[in-house]
């Protein structure tokens, strides 16, 4: 069965550094995601994305991230300068159009030392 | 802001009894998931809930969506150990796009022997 890749599992950084962490969606999905889960707390959405732009932000989602397709498979999102309370665990998600379920990878665990 | 409320939050159980996870949330959405979530891993898709009065049945769980009433229900018949986790119900806000969901903050499900 198809599933949403995620990479790399566990990213540790420095306070202030950049990451960008990576996901490919399921090859036939054009409706993109970004999750976050902060260690036993709700799943929390970050920002969608569709036809090669921002569908939706939330209130999270602030000007020290961005996402980008960078190729016909990968889907990136960046975190500018991490702060301590960008850790947590963050999902990519994918479905195939609107209103139908989202699939989720395994997620990327996040440290900011 | 959409709200999303689950109870209860943590649910002890012997396997055999059967029990209810109930979802309110604060939009007119009819557009409704259900996940689960086992330790450590990723979202698994349940159930979606696309209309009133829509009942999805999955082995020892059956998921229903009352829009008017803006509650969803979440019934486990005759629970066995398998289906220890954590579920989350999620809302569609306004359909129709690439919207991201709102979780509720997930019911942690223990059944014992």
């Amino acid at each position: 069965e198809p599933e949403v890749t995620q990479t790399p599992s566990h990213q540790v950084t420095q306070m202030g550094q950049e990451v960008i962490l990576r996901c490919v969606p399921i090859s036939n999905h054009l409706y993109f995601y970004w999750y976050r889960q902060i260690l036993g707390q709700k799943v929390e959405f970050l920002v969608s994305f569709y036809n090669n732009e921002i569908s939706e932000k939330s209130e999270i989602f602030d000007d020290q991230f961005s996402v980008e397709r960078p190729d016909g498979s990968n889907f990136t999102l960046k975190i500018r300068s991490t702060k301590l309370e960008d850790s947590a665990m963050y999902f990519c998600a994918s479905s195939e159009w609107g209103s139908q379920p989202q699939h989720f990878g395994d997620g990327t665990r996040l440290s900011i030392l | 802001e959409l709200k999303v409320e689950q109870n209860p939050l943590f649910l002890s159980m012997q396997e055999g009894k059967n029990y209810t996870i109930y979802c309110n949330y604060s939009t007119t959405s009819d557009r409704l998931y259900w996940y689960r979530q086992d330790p450590g891993k990723s979202l698994e898709s349940l159930f979606v809930l696309l209309s009133n009065g829509a009942v999805k049945q999955e082995g020892r769980l059956m998921a229903s969506l009352d829009t008017k009433a803006r509650l969803s229900t979440l019934h486990i018949t005759a629970a066995v150990h398998d289906l220890s986790a954590t579920y989350f119900c999620a809302v569609e806000d306004r359909g129709g796009g690439a919207d991201g969901l709102t979780f509720g903050k997930g019911t942690h499900l223990i059944i014992q022997p």
